[in-house]
């Protein structure tokens, strides 16, 4: 199976600041078939990307996607307080289906 | 509106069969790949499954394989998650979600489920 590695483990930041979240994979899976997702604390996970660089309906501009082969990058240009969260990256291009350990982004 | 409805957090002990349940509204139950995942107390996200209810069709990872079993009602929009002998380690939150109709990423996701399995 696809491992996918996420780094940092935490991420501690000001609000306006740029984040840059990264996801590794073991091999590659097909690039287009990565999505990443944000999980707020006590709620489900949300759909943020697909496609590796694709928003979903509703996602501010200011979160991005961008890799390809095995190099991902998740990007909230300038944050903001309620991005406070855990951010996994997931592959879909190999079954089965894998996510990464996660990202979690803390505001300072 | 687009929502999937989990049924409540359950208390089960070791041994005892539990099936819990997603329920889908705002739109064609059947057309939809509906996918499960675990995320255990503090750690990540796992695929358990997915299920097509338009001819239940099932798609299992290898981890989970054989451990629960996937399956839909489409007469009720419903998908089921169930498992016939539970285990302490089976301790968990469970999700359902709603795949993209051409791709394995998942749209929409239900609010979790929270199973509790302890003598």
């Amino acid at each position: 199976e696809v491992v996918l590695t996420q780094s940092p483990g935490t991420l501690s930041l000001s609000p306006g600041e740029r984040a840059t979240l990264s996801c590794r994979a073991s091999r590659s899976f097909g690039s287009s078939h990565l999505a990443w997702y944000q999980q707020r604390p006590g709620q489900a996970p949300r759909l943020l990307i697909y496609a590796t660089s694709s928003r979903a309906a509703g996602i501010p501009d200011r979160f991005s996607g961008s890799g390809t082969g095995t190099d991902f990058t998740l990007t909230i240009s300038r944050l903001e307080p309620e991005d406070l969260a855990v951010y996994y990256c997931q592959q879909y291009g190999s079954s089965p289906l894998t996510f990464g350990g996660g990202t979690k982004v803390e505001i300072k | 509106e687009v929502q999937l409805v989990q049924s409540g957090a359950e208390m089960k002990k070791p041994g005892e069969s539990l099936k819990i349940s997603c329920k889908g509204y705002g739109y064609s139950f059947t057309s939809y790949w509906i996918g499960w995942v675990r995320q255990m107390a503090g750690k990540g996200l796992e695929w358990m499954g997915t299920i097509y209810p338009g001819d239940s069709d099932t798609r299992y990872s290898p981890s989970f394989q054989g451990q629960v079993t996937i399956s839909a009602d489409r007469s009720i929009n419903t998908a089921y998650l169930q498992w016939s002998s539970l285990k302490a380690s089976d301790t968990a939150m469970y999700y359902c979600a709603r795949r993209d109709t051409t791709s394995e990423h998942f749209q929409v996701w239900g609010q979790g489920t929270l199973v509790s399995v302890s003598s």
